[in-house]
């Protein structure tokens, strides 16, 4: 069965600090892996997409990694500010371009 | 810039209402999607349509319609609403061209069901 799980399903640190959120996943025949950041009350946005030859992709202080062999992609957040307390959702798609999704971290960083 | 755009944020209906969700794309994208999203479940798909006055059932489409009559628009329609259906819905958009082209997103209308 084709699973995304992320973990941990909550996170709080302290407003500076680095923080990595996890997500492993079973979906097979693999096409790609993207990282969602969704704001309370609004949709996602993509962060990051890697394909299964990229191991690691970056967009500012966010940096995602993909292990195709173990099936595990990790999102590192550095220097986190009080903005990026939100949603983060691993969606990982299949050669016919259908996706499925993890039930996300909710990440809270307080001053 | 891309815009999903749906008619409205929040919803309060009662049980056994006829409830329409509206969502509208500014981008030309082919696909559509409508997904639920509930606490702790994460995102999960009730229709979706990869082209005019086509549909698709998605992993929990009981309860459900869809209506495309125009490429950029995409209607959700709950026939006879119920308690089970309070909950976020999300509607989306790609290409079908570009396989890494990203979902976007409208920024969901929260339903309340009484």
């Amino acid at each position: 069965k084709n699973q995304v799980e992320q973990s941990p399903q909550s996170l709080i640190i302290l407003e500076g600090k680095n923080c990595t959120l996890q997500c492993n996943y079973t979906v097979s025949p693999f096409s790609n892996l993207r990282w969602y950041k969704q704001d309370t009350g609004r949709g996602p946005v993509s962060l990051t997409i890697m394909t299964f030859s990229e191991n690691t992709k970056s967009n500012g202080r966010y940096t995602a990694t993909l292990d195709a062999d173990t099936k595990q992609s990790s999102l590192h957040i550095t220097a986190s500010q009080l903005s990026d307390s939100a949603s983060y959702i691993c969606v990982v798609s299949d050669n016919f371009n259908k996706f499925y999704f993890g039930s996300g971290t909710k990440l809270n960083v307080k001053p | 810039d891309v815009k999903v755009t749906q008619s409205s944020r929040y919803l309060v209906k009662r049980t056994g209402e006829k409830v329409f969700l509206e969502c509208v794309q500014d981008m030309d994208h082919e696909n559509m999607f409508w997904y639920r999203q509930d606490p702790g479940l994460g995102l999960r798909l009730i229709y979706f349509s990869y082209d005019v006055k086509m549909k698709e059932k998605g992993d929990i489409p009981e309860g459900y319609s869809v209506s495309r009559e125009k490429k950029e628009r995409f209607s959700l329609i709950l026939e006879s609403a119920s308690t089970n259906q309070t909950s976020m819905y999300l509607c989306a958009s790609s290409l079908t061209e570009s396989y890494l082209g990203s979902l976007h997103f409208g920024n969901g209308t929260r339903l309340t069901v009484t």
